[in-house]
């Protein structure tokens, strides 16, 4: 059971811009704990693609970036392009569980 | 350059236990603590818990508590995650992840496995 609330779906013709938002709580995003993004491309593992909330690592275009804002943060893919069609997901830390680590649900990104 | 590489898939029944690893490569295994995370199929990912590589110490998730053991072998840099008591909704592709750690509370997955199937089934 995820705690982050991402849109199960977003969608977007080459080159234009989207958002997807990952929604959570005062327990995690809003206690001012970092947001991370992985893409999870057909059949692949996740890849980190934003950490920090607004960082990329080595290698990730900079069509990627990131923020965060409240109890919400949101990636931001502009100039979209075919190879972006993947799920995106959310990843923080919550104070209120054992475990901690909590995953956002997933978002599919279409490139129509 | 780093690599985790994960053992085959595995076929079980239920209440049978699968035990999954996951062999290190390219950097000091007892620098990082190791996660698993699991997904089921088309579903969402699930973080599983971690294993603290250099002491052995691990944190469960509450879901699993009791039904989960991760341990590892620092003399061939390999982590292990056993499941016991499977059931049906236990059939999920399960990945090994390497914890990228600022602070007791800021953590990310800066590199994966390539997921190991686990299919339970009667």
């Amino acid at each position: 059971q995820s705690v982050l609330t991402q849109p199960p779906s977003v969608s977007g013709a080459p080159g234009q811009r989207v958002t997807i938002s990952c929604t959570g709580s005062s327990s995690n995003i809003g206690a001012g704990y970092d947001v991370h993004w992985y893409q999870q491309l057909p059949g692949t593992a996740p890849k980190l693609l934003i950490y920090g909330n607004s960082n990329r690592p080595s290698g990730v275009p900079d069509r990627f970036s990131g923020s965060k804002s409240g109890t919400s943060a949101s990636l931001a893919i502009t100039g979209l392009q075919a190879e972006d069609e993947a799920d995106y997901y959310c990843q923080s830390y919550d104070s209120s569980l054992s475990g901690s680590c909590v995953f956002g649900t997933g978002t599919k990104v279409t490139v129509l | 350059q780093v690599q985790l590489v994960q053992s085959g898939a595995e076929v079980k029944k239920p209440g049978a236990s699968v035990k999954v690893s996951c062999k290190a490569s390219g950097y000091t295994f007892t620098g990082y603590y190791m996660h698993w995370v699991r997904q089921a199929p088309g579903q969402g990912l699930e973080w599983m818990g971690r294993i603290n590589p250099n002491s052995g110490g691990t944190n469960y998730a509450q879901k699993f508590q009791g039904r989960v053991t991760m341990t590892r072998d620092t003399s061939i840099s390999t982590a292990y995650m056993e499941l016991s008591r499977l059931r049906s909704d236990d059939t999920a592709v399960y990945y090994c992840a390497r914890d990228r750690r600022i602070t007791v509370t800021t953590y990310y997955f800066d590199y994966w496995g390539q997921g190991t199937l686990v299919t339970v089934s009667s």
